[in-house]
């Protein structure tokens, strides 16, 4: 069944850590993108893709990174993690052309301590 | 899309009554608006959307209204049931930017028996 993945869903580490937020799609498309949300408030969002190598920076600044190396796949990756950084991470993707909607993955939930 | 202004921050209502919601936007540039519903510890989930060109779109117990004079559009739920309870995010685009989603801070509707 086409759907987004997030891996891990629940993810607790210490300050400084090197993470990396997993994201892949079934869904075959091409635009992909991370957003940023305390539980129940706004999406944020961080990063996103239209395709292959392309990424850019979203509205919200943002320490981390992502990279775009195959059109299924999507990472995020905190270098060094802060306990500002403790929130929940949902990644997404739609479709070119005429086809709006954003499909949203489960989220991982990140805590830094 | 720029700034998207959503009230109420929440919204109590009894079964059976209907709920409204309503979002305004600054960029007389956007021509799409979505509505997501996000239940509690779910991802966020596509319910309706319409674009500029129709006044209005319905789809069993909820419709959405657009003014694009006004530069408003709202969400209308009637009949409401106790699994309508959750976070409403609005949210506009500009269809040359992308696929770049501005939400709204979002509506907790609860609905009570």
């Amino acid at each position: 069944e086409a759907d987004i993945y997030q891996t891990p869903r629940y993810l607790v580490i210490g300050t400084g850590k090197k993470i990396t937020l997993e994201c892949s799609q079934t869904m075959g498309h091409d635009k992909m993108y991370w957003y940023q949300q305390d539980p129940g408030m706004e999406l944020h969002l961080i990063h996103y893709s239209y395709g292959v190598n392309s990424t850019e920076k979203g509205d919200l600044s943002s320490e981390s990174t992502v990279s775009r190396i195959r059109t299924e796949h999507f990472p995020l990756t905190l270098e060094s993690a802060r306990p500002s950084h403790t929130s929940q991470y949902l990644c997404a993707s739609s479709a070119l052309g005429g086809a709006y909607e954003q499909y949203f993955g489960p989220g991982t939930r990140l805590t830094v301590t | 899309g720029e700034n998207v202004e959503q009230h109420p921050s929440t919204l109590s209502v009894q079964e059976g009554d209907s709920a409204v919601i309503k979002c305004t936007y600054s960029d007389s540039a956007s021509n799409y608006f979505p509505w997501y519903k996000q239940e509690l510890g779910k991802r966020p989930q596509l319910i309706i959307d319409i674009r500029s060109n129709v006044g209005e779109k319905k789809d069993q117990r909820i419709a959405v209204t657009l003014n694009k004079t006004a530069k408003h559009f709202s969400l209308h739920i009637t009949e409401t049931q106790p699994e309508d309870s959750a976070v409403y995010f609005c949210a506009e685009m500009t269809t040359d930017s992308w696929g770049k989603l501005q939400f709204g801070a979002g509506t907790q509707v609860v609905v009570t028996p």
